[in-house]
């Protein structure tokens, strides 16, 4: 099966960087995926990374390092309206391929004035 | 606009009564999932579907059965709830695979007393 590792909270000041990290241990590993979702709402995809590095996307920014089965989520400049929970996912094998998705616990970040 | 409806938003039933959650996409997408969230545990996949005609299972398919006959719905079927299957189902669709963003359906809260 899979495990994931993420915190559970995490909290800063508006205008910071919070970076949220993520372990796993899985087999059959294709990428790890980033959403984000608000109380009351439902996920919204973020980002996917399938190769070592970092990718960036305006304020977001993800990265994974497959060797050491570890990612991170990157918040910049971070505004109240990222309060929210993050969640981190591993696609895994599955029929016809990586078709499978699953997900951490979830961490809840509070943005702070 | 492109979306993912479900429905019921919200529904209560008892135990073994059969019900079906539908949901349908118009994003012409390949790639359906459906995901119980629940306290604690984070979203979990209960089946996923690669196209019409082929589905398998996800992390927690027991008590739950899917179909995928046209390829804009994938209902969700429980033939005998029980109280253990009370969540909130998220239904997502992503063109190809999960290598793509999946996009949400707004979620049905179900309780089976």
């Amino acid at each position: 099966g899979q495990s994931l590792e993420q915190p559970s909270e995490v909290t800063a000041v508006e205008g910071a960087i919070v970076q949220i990290n993520c372990t796993y241990q899985t087999s059959g590993f294709y990428g790890l995926s980033w959403y984000q979702q608000h109380d009351g709402g439902a996920p919204t995809f973020l980002s996917y990374n399938a190769l070592d590095g970092l990718e960036e996307t305006g304020r977001f920014s993800s990265f994974l390092s497959r060797s050491d089965s570890y990612g991170y989520l990157l918040l910049q400049e971070l505004q109240m309206k990222d309060s929210a929970s993050y969640f981190c996912a591993v696609r895994v094998d599955g029929t016809g391929g990586g078709n499978k998705l699953t997900f951490g616990t979830g961490t809840q970040l509070k943005v702070e004035l | 606009e492109a979306q993912v409806t479900q429905n019921p938003r919200y529904l209560i039933t008892v135990t073994g009564k059969k019900l079906t959650v539908t949901c349908s996409q118009n994003m012409n997408h390949e790639y359906m999932s459906w995901y119980r969230q629940d306290p604690g545990l984070g979203l979990r996949q209960i089946y996923y579907s690669m196209n019409v005609e082929v589905t398998d299972k996800g992390d927690v398919p027991e008590g739950y059965k899917v179909s995928r006959k046209e390829k804009r719905n994938f209902p969700l079927i429980l033939e005998s709830p029980s109280p253990n299957q009370t969540s909130l189902y998220f239904c997502a669709s992503s063109r190809g695979g999960l290598q793509y963003e999946q996009y949400f359906g707004p979620g049905t809260r179900l309780t089976v007393t």
